[in-house]
């Protein structure tokens, strides 16, 4: 357990509207990272932080943004969501552990655009 | 470019079979991770290994093990005697190890159903 919490964890929204989504994590990690999971696609990278205010796009990032005021949160804003970002979104970090590079996802948030 | 491919989309045993699921690999660095994740009906992602690319050692777990072999880039996971609580969706999983993880690439998943 890393400490990963997510909010909301289901959301329904309408196409056109303002969408952000919460990734908080307890253990002071510098990476923290946001997902898309998609039937057929695996996991596919949004966007990514090293550090508070220095983010990065991913492989997906169109129509996505993201912002880390603090270490502990890493927030993704879609900002007029569309039916194509119907999608389980999953944050992570990566942690280095007894030498080990390893990275840990949150319990991930179920979102609906209608 | 990293690409991770697992050719398996869907694959069904019954209980107490042992079962492989494949994952080959594509990356021109010298060092790299790779990892291996399951993910069961309930919707979470669970860590199960990670290797360094420098150690191919396979590894065993309880009833999990792991085959990795550079020459053939490939980083295979077998599940002895398998439950049906090993149902879930699998993702191997690949990360350049200078990219500190913003080139995590994962592969499309294996579903595995174990049937009672």
């Amino acid at each position: 357990d890393a400490g990963i919490t997510q909010s909301p964890r289901h959301k329904v929204t309408e196409t056109g509207t303002p969408v952000t989504l919460r990734c908080h994590q307890t253990e002071n990690h510098r990476y923290m990272y946001w997902y898309r999971q998609d039937p057929g696609h695996g996991l596919r990278l949004i966007h990514y932080s090293y550090g508070v205010k220095d983010t990065d796009k991913g492989e997906v990032s169109d129509g996505y943004s993201v912002s880390r005021s603090k270490t502990e949160d890493f927030l993704l804003t879609l900002e007029s969501a569309t039916s194509s970002q119907t999608s389980v979104y999953f944050c992570a970090i990566s942690a280095v552990r007894a030498g080990r590079y390893e990275q840990y996802f949150g319990p991930g948030t179920r979102l609906t655009v209608t | 470019a990293q690409k991770v491919t697992q050719a398996q989309t869907e694959i069904s045993v019954v209980e107490k079979e042992d079962v492989t699921l494949d994952c080959v690999y594509e990356t021109r660095d010298t060092t790299y991770y790779l990892f291996w994740y399951k993910q069961p009906p309930s919707g979470e992602l669970v860590f199960l290994i990670r290797r360094n690319s420098f150690d191919e050692q396979n590894e065993i777990s309880g009833r999990y093990s792991w085959n990795f072999q550079k020459s053939t880039s490939s980083f295979n996971f077998t599940i002895t005697a398998s439950q049906v609580v090993d149902s879930a969706v699998y993702f191997c999983a690949l990360s350049e190890a200078a990219s500190y993880g913003q080139n995590f690439v994962f592969g499309p998943g294996t579903r595995l159903s174990v049937l009672p």
